[in-house]
């Protein structure tokens, strides 16, 4: 596509639900990232793949936190039992290179999916 | 660990005056550094980026120059414009794979 889309752009969640988050990076794009990004706070990283293989989730915050991409193209952020600290704006981010952005290369982000847990 | 840190906002300018956003970073390894900006509404786009010591990154009468010896990577426009407000948030690659490492964001006004 045009650009990286996310979906969906707001969701509210009860206590105790889970949701999904979905991305769709730019077409061929190998590297794809998750951000969190708390109110007034910068992107935090939370997870990397490459293709279909999850090389980092070092930035996973609990084990109720978990991503997939299983064909290497379309990604899921899924938080199981959600708990009010996990509201904020999940940001997907794709990259052509197949090294993140280690060397020069640009992120491209989408709008982001603002979850908010009452 | 790796970490950036930017002044705090909000900015507020009047249109055609001289803007600067600081940015330092910690210095380890040899990080590319960034700016980033978001404008209201819509998702994070690169403004500009440096890769190496002494590099000046430009991009729409932006610039940022890359400064190892005070670890900083300093926003500067001579004129701004009330299209150019927006949040801007100093970037550098760390971890494992090259992941962003982000400062927390500053939001600009800038009024007619």
């Amino acid at each position: 596509g045009a650009g990286v889309s996310q979906s969906p752009r707001y969701k509210v969640a009860k206590r105790g639900q889970d949701v999904a988050l979905r991305c769709d990076p730019i077409s061929g794009h190998v590297s794809l990232f998750w951000y969190q990004q708390a109110l007034g706070q910068g992107p935090e990283f939370l997870t990397y793949f490459q293709n279909e293989a999850q090389l980092d989730k070092s930035g996973l915050p609990s084990d109720r936190f978990f991503a997939e991409r299983p064909e290497g193209s379309v990604s899921t952020l899924k938080i199981q039992r959600t708990q009010q600290e996990d509201s904020a704006v999940y940001l997907c981010a794709s990259s052509k290179r197949s090294t993140g952005v280690v060397d020069t290369g640009e992120l491209f982000f989408g709008e982001g999916s603002r979850l908010t847990v009452l | 660990g790796d970490s950036v840190t930017q002044m705090e906002g909000p900015v507020t300018l009047s249109e055609e005056a001289f803007l600067t956003i600081n940015c330092t970073y910690t210095a380890t390894g040899y990080p590319s550094l960034f700016w980033y900006v978001q404008y209201p509404g819509e998702g994070l786009q690169l403004l500009l980026k440096a890769t190496k010591a002494d590099d000046k990154g430009s991009n729409k009468g932006f610039e940022a120059t890359y400064r190892k010896e005070t670890t900083s990577f300093h926003l500067e426009k001579g004129s701004v414009q009330v299209s150019d407000s927006a949040v801007y948030f100093c970037a550098r690659t760390g971890g494992s794979q090259g992941n962003l490492i982000f400062g927390k964001g500053t939001k600009l006004s800038v009024k007619p």
